[in-house]
């Protein structure tokens, strides 16, 4: 069965500290792919970023960094240099390759004061 | 290039009673998928629509109907409203059904059932 646990409910930082949000995952599928979503007050959720489970490779974007580690069944997000504009919920997700479904984690919710 | 759309934005209902959900998907776009997310929760998935079809259905009643149309917007329909259906309806669209495309968000539709 397919699970995503994002064990942080709420983190609050100030505003240029690092801040890492976790997500834990579970498939018996050997082909998969993870997204990480933000979803600010407006409501919209916002895509950010696509893994399939056979590039384990790190990826950087500006301040954004995830780090998908397989044997560990983990794929965590980091926001380097935090602002308040990157305040909001952010989403762990999965989906199999044979499912048309994608399974969200509960959010963890980001509060980065000034 | 125009986005997800969905209509309406907000929407006040009274139990038992019928509503009807709108979504355009992404220009390109081919597949449209329907999300419940209650108020601090993560995004439920409700169904998929791809070539006019249902794909796939989420752990949801028959309540909850959709429909989509040749120029591939779709439609949700939710009969005999409960209290417990209040929550943000989200529309996601992907080019192609499969697990690994990326999901593209609306903006949602705030129902509330009083």
């Amino acid at each position: 069965a397919q699970k995503v646990t994002q064990a942080q409910t709420e983190i609050s930082v100030v505003e240029k500290e690092d801040v890492t949000l976790d997500c834990v995952y579970e498939t018996r599928d050997t082909t998969y792919y993870l997204f990480w979503y933000k979803q600010p007050p407006s409501g919209e959720l916002v895509f950010l970023i696509r893994r399939n489970s056979f590039d384990e490779q790190n990826e950087i974007s500006g301040r954004y960094s995830w780090n998908f580690q397989k044997s560990t069944s983990s794929f965590n997000f980091t926001i380097t240099a935090s602002q308040v504009v990157d305040s909001a919920v952010y989403f762990c997700a999965l989906s199999e390759r044979g499912g048309f479904k994608t399974i969200f984690g509960a959010g963890t919710r980001l509060f980065v004061k000034a | 290039d125009a986005g997800v759309t969905q209509s309406p934005t907000h929407l006040i209902k009274t139990r038992g009673q019928q509503v009807t959900l709108r979504c355009s998907p992404k220009s390109g776009h081919d597949t449209v998928s329907w999300y419940q997310q209650a108020l601090g929760q993560g995004p439920q998935f409700i169904f998929q629509y791809y070539e006019e079809e249902e794909r796939q259905r989420g752990n949801f009643p028959d309540r909850f109907s959709g429909h989509q149309f040749p120029n591939y917007s779709s439609e949700l329909n939710v009969n005999a409203l409960l209290l417990g259906d209040s929550a943000l309806y989200l529309c996601a669209s992907s080019l192609g059904p499969q697990g690994g495309d990326t999901q593209y968000f609306g903006p949602g539709t705030r129902l509330t059932v009083l």
